[in-house]
């Protein structure tokens, strides 16, 4: 069964730092990989994708993410984290034979402190 | 930027009350979904839909459920008869290209909330 995990609830950084929001994923096939985020009161916001090619994958806002198909992830990361980071995020994943659905992971809060 | 807009921002209803919720997705756009996301819990799909049918739907769009789209740029869902679970935020989803490498662009959601 297709499975998104996001295995951590909240993290923690300090403005400045450098910020990871971890995601796994369980798909047959090769995936489909996107990341989301969500502003209270908000709908979700496309940050970026992994669809074929190169495994760094790089999208708005300063974000990109590493697809690593050994270790089934898509971290999400930053080098600067941002007080205006601080959001959920969704990790999602569709595969190539059930192509109309997205899975999302449960959402990690990222809280930035100045 | 184009957007996706919804229609109510949040509603209120009683339970056993029909209930529709209006999405615009983005003009050009033809492929569209409909998401929930019951409080505290994961987005789940719903249903897809594309050439004016249904394209795949989720085992929680059972026959309460249907979507329409009733002129060439509204998307509605209906609930016939709102339960207690069905309180959540849905969001409308629209996409120009054909699945799976296509990006959804969400809007920005209706609270549904049944009493």
């Amino acid at each position: 069964a297709q499975s998104v995990a996001q295995p951590e609830d909240q993290v923690n950084v300090a403005e400045g730092n450098p910020l990871t929001v971890k995601c796994t994923y369980s798909v047959s096939g090769n995936p489909y990989l996107f990341w989301y985020v969500q502003y209270p009161n908000r709908g979700l916001q496309f940050l970026l994708k992994y669809i074929t090619g190169d495994n760094l994958v790089k999208g708005s806002y300063g974000f990109e993410a590493e697809f690593n198909k050994s270790q089934t992830s898509f971290h999400l990361k930053k080098p600067s984290a941002l007080v205006s980071d601080s959001a959920l995020y969704f990790c999602a994943v569709r595969d190539r034979n059930n192509f109309n659905k997205f899975y999302f992971g449960s959402g990690t809060k990222l809280n930035v402190k100045p | 930027e184009p957007e996706v807009t919804q229609t109510p921002s949040h509603q209120v209803t009683q339970m056993g009350q029909e209930v529709i919720l209006r999405c615009v997705p983005i003009s050009n756009h033809l492929y569209f979904y409909w998401y929930r996301q019951i409080l505290g819990q994961k987005v789940e799909f719903l249903v897809s839909f594309y050439n004016n049918e249904i394209s795949e739907k989720s085992e929680i769009f059972d026959d309460q459920f249907s979507v329409e789209r009733p002129d060439g740029s509204n998307f509605t869902l209906k609930i016939r008869s709102t339960k207690l679970e069905d309180s959540a935020m849905y969001f409308c989803a629209s996409s120009d290209r054909v699945p799976p490498s296509d990006t959804q662009y969400f809007g920005p959601g209706t609270r549904l909330t049944v009493l």
